[in-house]
């Protein structure tokens, strides 16, 4: 079983559209939680983390549930500079299970 | 600020010939360091991480090996490069225990083994 598990999209949406991701993770001991945006043959970038209570970075909205084990990510207002693969990850001790990402196409 | 470098961007090797891929950190102590790769439309595997000089671990049997010589340095080898070698190598760092415990990520180096 994977530790990270995504739907790989992708994802086709108008610009403007609000689009959700979400991923779940298998050990129940997992600490830390992210977002990360990968473009076509670039290293992944740090979006944002994710916190118990939900946090909010501009038009970027990601809530944990820990007893579902499951993690999401909202984007409203979609640009198409959003295009890109959305991973998730999580952290346990010293080691980020990397989900396989979602991709998101944006259409004008 | 922290950065991280990774060199070369590119390479090209011959099946059977060696592979050297360095990485280096600059900008913080004692950082937790990982290589991963990352084949073509593929997710990332982790291969190697280390949480300090000399401490490597290792993730995936294969013919790879990393080494860490000093705190901010990391390098993946391998004495005879296959086919299945090929692929997108990441090397990436985060802060040790006890702090925000987040990764950040080299330009990494896209590896063809003919």
């Amino acid at each position: 079983r994977k530790e990270v598990e995504q739907d790989p999209g992708p994802f086709n949406v108008p610009e403007g559209a609000t689009v959700a991701f979400n991923c779940t993770y298998s050990n129940s001991a997992s600490q830390s939680f992210f977002w990360y945006r990968q473009d076509c043959r670039k290293e992944p970038k740090l979006l944002m983390s994710v916190y118990s209570s939900g946090n909010e970075d501009g038009r970027f909205t990601a809530q944990l549930n820990r007893a579902s084990q499951y993690i999401s990510l909202l984007i409203r207002d979609s640009k198409l500079s959003d295009s890109a693969t959305y991973l998730c990850v999580v952290n346990l001790y010293n080691k980020f299970y990397f989900g396989s990402g979602t991709k998101l196409n944006v259409k004008p | 600020s922290q950065t991280i470098h990774q060199w070369p961007a590119t390479l090209v090797q011959p099946v059977g010939s060696p592979l050297s891929l360095e990485c280096t950190v600059e900008g913080t102590s004692n950082p937790n360091l990982y290589w991963y790769r990352q084949a073509a439309g593929r997710g990332l595997q982790l291969l190697f991480y280390s949480v300090g000089i000399g401490q490597i671990s290792s993730e995936v049997p294969q013919n790879l090996s990393a080494s860490r010589p000093q705190d901010r340095q990391f390098i993946l080898s391998s004495k005879k490069l296959l086919l299945s070698d090929s692929g997108f190598y990441l090397c990436a760092w985060s802060p040790g225990l006890g702090q925000k415990n987040e990764q950040f990520f080299g330009p990494g180096t896209r590896l063809t083994v003919l």
